[in-house]
């Protein structure tokens, strides 16, 4: 099956300066990548995703790359902010007509102000 | 989402009982999905269910067991073969197969079990 790395698993950064979370995975019949955000106890949400057609997507300070050949995606958040602060999980989509999702195990970001 | 309603959020169980998770959504989705969440290991799948009356098992079903008699309901019952049953249970619905943008997986709020 699926198998999803997640590095780092802990992440602090200053307020304005960037984040970066990347991830592997290990099925190359994937091609959708979603990240999930997680502030602490409460449910995981969706901020960005991305299919496998697609090299890269932006949504405002976040982005998302992915590098199908190399199996390895990343979350890009730039001018952090405070409220960035969380756990940021990624995701492939795994199964012959994707019907689930595998997860990372998860990168706690903490924004310093 | 807001349509996804899991209950209860806190649960207290006994070392040897069952326990059924409630999860109802109300946004006419096609498949559910039960997600256990411990520290450090992000969401492992437990069941989940593409249509009515069919499920299947996901990578940690042991000690669990579910139903999909309605297509709004999809309850989780932790069993006393579960042995170390403790943890975040996030109930997830998606509109139909086939996970994309645009189709992918809301959860609900949570539900958090601790045998006692």
């Amino acid at each position: 099956g699926e198998n999803v790395e997640q590095h780092p698993s802990t992440l602090s950064v200053q307020e304005g300066d960037s984040a970066v979370i990347k991830c592997t995975y290990s099925d190359s019949a994937s091609n959708y990548f979603p990240w999930y955000k997680q502030e602490l106890g409460k449910r995981p949400q969706l901020i960005i995703d991305i299919r496998s057609n697609v090299g890269e997507k932006k949504d405002q300070r976040i982005a998302v790359t992915l590098n199908k050949t190399a199996k390895h995606f990343s979350l890009h958040i730039t001018e952090t902010q405070p409220e960035d602060s969380a756990v940021y999980f990624c995701a492939a989509s795994s199964g012959g007509s994707n019907y689930k999702l595998t997860f990372g195990k998860g990168t706690l970001l903490t924004v310093n102000p | 989402d807001g349509g996804i309603t899991q209950s209860p959020k806190y649960l207290f169980r006994k070392e040897g009982q069952n326990v059924t998770l409630s999860c109802e959504q109300n946004l006419n989705h096609d498949a559910m999905y039960w997600y256990r969440q411990d520290p450090g290991q992000g969401l492992r799948l437990i069941y989940y269910s593409q249509i009515v009356n069919d499920f299947q098992k996901g990578d940690i079903a042991e000690g669990y067991s579910v139903s999909r008699e309605k297509k709004e309901s999809f309850p989780l019952t932790v069993t006393s073969a579960q042995k170390n049953p403790t943890a975040f249970y996030l109930c997830a619905s998606s509109p139909r197969q086939g996970l994309t943008s645009g189709n992918t997986i809301y959860f609900g709020e949570g539900s958090w079990l601790t045998v006692v």
